[in-house]
């Protein structure tokens, strides 16, 4: 019962360089979304996706790209990453309705 | 625009008390849900409890229900008998559900201790 699965749960980056974050689910969830949390904002919506083949841009869109070729998964990639962008991540997927709102268990991102 | 408000940084509650954790909401969509997460130290979100608009009695959960007050937009969230295992951080969000994708908009979380 894997539910959301994220990968790498840790990671440093140089400012500069790229990275895909993967997030994985096995609950036939149609929606996804990638957010980031950062110290006293709470969490954050950066993209999301309403089934595969269909992405939008969050509240917080800049420097990330996205894409959902399958209903399973939902990459996050860092184009060019930058200080700013050190933060935790979270993935999570979730029916239309209803409250079965799932995340992973985050990734923490640290650009140097 | 949707908002959630989380008065409380911080709180402080002794072993085996009740507390009770703020969260006011603002939206003009008729339907919507509201949620509850505990954040451990060790970093996963961890679904607590929920309440959707319509819903005719509060949310209860084992130890945790949700007091949810439409008119004053409020849905805290009250713990009972707190453990040394509920010290944490606490997020409330809001789902709308009219729209196509319906995020969750987080407040800023309240850190609770428990105390021996």
């Amino acid at each position: 019962n894997a539910g959301v699965t994220q990968t790498p749960k840790f990671q440093v980056l140089k400012t500069g360089q790229s990275m895909t974050l993967q997030c994985a689910q096995d609950m036939n969830h149609e929606y996804m979304s990638w957010y980031r949390q950062d110290p006293g904002m709470g969490l954050r919506l950066i993209h999301y996706s309403v089934g595969a083949g269909i992405t939008d841009q969050g509240e917080v869109p800049n420097g990330y790209n996205v894409s959902r070729s399958t209903t399973e998964d939902f990459p996050l990639r860092l184009l060019s990453a930058a200080p700013s962008q050190t933060s935790v991540y979270f993935c999570a997927s979730s029916p239309p309705t209803g409250n079965g709102y799932t995340f992973g268990s985050g990734t923490r991102l640290t650009v140097v | 625009a949707q908002k959630i408000t989380q008065t409380q940084p911080g709180m402080f509650v002794q072993e085996k008390e009740a507390v009770t954790l703020d969260c006011t909401y603002d939206t003009s969509d008729p339907s919507y849900g509201l949620f509850w997460y505990k954040q451990p130290s060790s970093g996963e979100m961890i679904f607590l409890i929920y309440q959707g608009s319509y819903d005719q009695q509060n949310a209860t959960e084992g130890r945790y229900s949700l007091n949810f007050q439409k008119a004053r937009k409020s849905a805290n969230l009250v713990i009972s008998a707190s453990q040394l295992g509920d010290s944490a951080m606490y997020f409330c969000a809001m789902r709308e559900m009219d729209t196509g994708f319906q995020k969750l908009v987080f407040g800023t979380g309240t850190r609770l201790l428990v105390s021996p």
